[in-house]
């Protein structure tokens, strides 16, 4: 298995502009997670799906993010507009439930400015 | 809402020593607690997990344990060596769901 695949690896985007993320989970794990990381607040958790379905977005700072998970290989972040204060890395994760009897496979993330 | 500690201060240390990093958490107490490796540039990687009901936890040179009393994660590395200079991070069940809060993290540099 390749693991999680995000893409883009780098995105540079002025203000005001729509940016998209995108993450390929790992086949057969049916949580996926968004997370934001940067120097002062670290790995905050974004939202999480469980078997497609969202079921907890309240880490999503405001209303200009937005995620959805079509399908169980395919889950896109889109913030729009964008704002210099988005810049930071965002990673997507894939797990397989059991409630604690498994880690989380972390894509190599997407480091996103916005100038 | 939970709160997480890890040392921000980055731990040098010598080649073929034990590194030990130290997670704390506040209000209650989670069913299990990770560790995390995160080199530069990369995603964290899953290293051991330890539940609530285990004292220790051993991974070859990596050992974790978890006091439920003092609300307190260690993490040590044996023998460490110079590939083991990383970023490690905590991170805790946020209470079912399969989701996990997680620390700063801790970094290590292993010098030869």
């Amino acid at each position: 298995d390749a693991g999680v695949i995000q893409s883009p690896r780098h995105e540079v985007t002025e203000m005001g502009q729509e940016v998209t993320l995108r993450c390929k989970p790992i086949s057969g794990h049916d949580y996926l997670f968004w997370y934001r990381q940067t120097m002062m607040r670290g790995l905050e958790l974004l939202i999480y799906f469980n078997n497609n379905v969202p079921i907890d977005d309240s880490g999503m700072p405001e209303d200009r993010f937005s995620a959805k998970m079509p399908n169980a290989s395919f889950s896109t972040l889109k913030i729009q507009p964008s704002e210099p204060r988005d810049s930071a890395v965002y990673f997507c994760a894939s797990s397989l439930s059991g409630t604690g009897y498994y880690g989380y496979t972390f894509g190599s993330g997407t480091r996103l400015t916005v100038v | 809402s939970q709160k997480i500690e890890q040392n921000s201060e980055a731990l040098n240390i010598q080649e073929g020593k034990t590194a030990t990093l130290t997670c704390n958490y506040t209000n209650y107490s989670p069913a299990y607690l990770q560790w995390y490796r995160q080199d530069p540039g990369r995603g964290p990687v899953f290293l051991l997990l330890i539940r609530e009901n285990e004292k220790e936890k051993r991974k070859e040179r990596l050992k974790v344990t978890f006091d439920t009393t003092l609300k307190q994660s260690l993490f040590h590395i044996t023998a460490s060596q110079p590939a083991d200079s990383a970023t490690y991070l905590c991170a805790l069940d946020m209470g079912g769901n399969n989701r996990l809060a997680f620390g700063k993290g801790n970094q290590v540099v292993v010098i030869p």
